[in-house]
């Protein structure tokens, strides 16, 4: 299995710029998770779908954050437009919903620096 | 509304000295409870995890109990290696709740010289 993909790993851009972020999760897995991860906040969790659904996106910091899952095999994270206090690594994750097991995989995340 | 806290590091070990990293929760309904882990460049993975109380949790040598009496999940490790130099990280699933997504600890780094 080749696990959550993410990309790009690492994304160097100017304020004001649009930057998306994409993530390809574990085939057969039906929950997929965003998260934010920076030294003064730690791990944050901005939004989760389940079956392509958006259940939760209370974490998504403002309006300039927005994600999508067209179909169960894709999502994106964008940010426009960017600013330097997005400059984190973001993490994708997903996992099989349901019964008491959920391990969250999580990708190898992409560290975005905002200029 | 459901927390976890975790104590807050650095935490800087000799190879083969005993590790314990402190973990309390607070939550409504029945939470399964997880250490993940996360090694340097790397996203995070699971270590272990219990989903009811007084289970122990054990992975690559570390082990941690649920205990209700104290709403606590403490990692430990008897003898660490170098290897295990990462952050550290506790969370919760609250099934009796709300949806149910994981919700993390703040994180506790770890280094072991040596």
């Amino acid at each position: 299995d080749a696990g959550v993909i993410q990309s790009p790993r690492h994304e160097v851009t100017e304020m004001g710029q649009e930057v998306t972020l994409r993530c390809k999760p574990i085939s057969g897995h039906n929950s997929l998770f965003w998260y934010r991860q920076t030294m003064m906040r730690g791990l944050e969790l901005l939004i989760y779908f389940n079956n392509n659904v958006p259940i939760d996106d209370s974490g998504m910091p403002e309006d300039r954050f927005s994600a999508k899952m067209p179909n169960a095999s894709f999502s994106t994270l964008k940010i426009q437009p960017s600013e330097p206090r997005d400059s984190a690594v973001y993490f994708c994750a997903s996992t099989i919903s349901g019964g008491n097991q959920e391990t969250q995989y999580f990708g190898p995340g992409t560290r975005l620096l905002v200029l | 509304g459901n927390s976890v806290t975790q104590m807050e590091g650095p935490v800087t070990l000799s190879e083969e000295a005993f590790l314990t990293i402190n973990c309390t929760y607070t939550a409504t309904g029945y939470p399964s409870l997880f250490w993940y882990v996360q090694y340097p460049g790397e996203g995070l993975q699971l270590l272990l995890k219990a989903t009811k109380a007084d289970d122990k949790g054990s992975n690559k040598g570390f082990e941690a109990t649920y205990r209700k009496e104290t709403t606590s999940f403490h990692l430990e490790k008897g003898s660490v290696q170098v290897s295990d130099s990462a952050v550290y990280f506790c969370a919760l699933k609250d099934y009796g709740g709300s949806q149910g997504n994981l919700i993390f600890g703040k994180g506790t780094k770890l280094s072991v010289k040596p």
